[in-house]
């Protein structure tokens, strides 16, 4: 089946600092990519969606420049947390969409010390 | 705006038990109903959908009918294994092929004893 992979699956680093999320749909194009954030014990909560060489359109809430998203190509997205705080510490996890059929990531674990 | 309730677990079961777990929603138009799974360091995966009223997605021993009048996709299996122990999240489509979304219940963990 179609496969959507992230990386790296989990990165810590230091408050202050940014840090780049990748997610690749590896034996498809996707025409959409969607950005999930998951709390411990919590729904998935979507945070954008972006359309390839389009800007990301954010849900509400959800700081655009806080997380800069980039969808470079049809099997290319990149989340990047800028000025990372330990409230950002979360389980992120990227969506990838064709026609009829959305495929989800195994999610990075991000931890912000 | 549209919503999931999922019940609250986590659920705890032995092999061979039946299980249940409740998911109703809320939502404009005629949304498309779906049930993911979620295995220890795995991304989510569909586990059945039900794209209209009335009608019944299966896989994998698992089934959930789509219940309009209750707005209800209750997910039941009938025996279960040690290796369905996972989380489960009942989720609804809506807003088209285009720019439609998911939003999904808050989850719910299922643990299946030997």
């Amino acid at each position: 089946g179609a496969v959507v992979s992230q990386h790296p699956s989990w990165v810590i680093c230091k408050s202050g600092t940014s840090v780049k999320i990748e997610c690749r749909s590896l034996d498809f194009q996707a025409t959409t990519m969607f950005w999930y954030r998951q709390f411990p014990k919590q729904s998935l909560m979507l945070m954008a969606t972006s359309n390839e060489g389009s800007k990301a359109t954010y849900e509400q809430g959800v700081e655009k420049d806080k997380f800069l998203i980039n969808h470079a190509s049809l099997t290319l997205s990149t989340l990047t947390v800028t000025s990372a705080h330990p409230e950002d510490s979360s389980f992120y996890i990227c969506s990838a969409r064709t026609p009829g059929k959305q495929y989800f990531g195994p999610g990075t674990r991000l931890t912000v010390t | 705006g549209n919503s999931v309730t999922q019940m609250e677990g986590p659920v705890t079961l032995s092999e061979e038990a039946f299980l249940t777990i409740n998911c109703t929603y809320t939502a404009t138009g005629y949304p498309s109903l779906f049930w993911y799974v979620q295995y220890p360091g795995e991304g989510l995966q569909l586990l059945l959908k039900a794209t209209k009223a009335d009608d019944k997605g299966s896989n994998k021993g698992f089934e959930a009918t789509y219940r309009k009048e209750t707005t209800s996709f209750h997910l039941e299996k009938g025996s279960v294994q040690v290796s369905d122990s996972a989380v489960y999240f009942c989720a609804l489509f809506s807003g088209g092929t285009s720019y439609g979304k998911l939003t999904f219940g808050q989850g719910t963990i299922l643990t299946v004893h030997p």
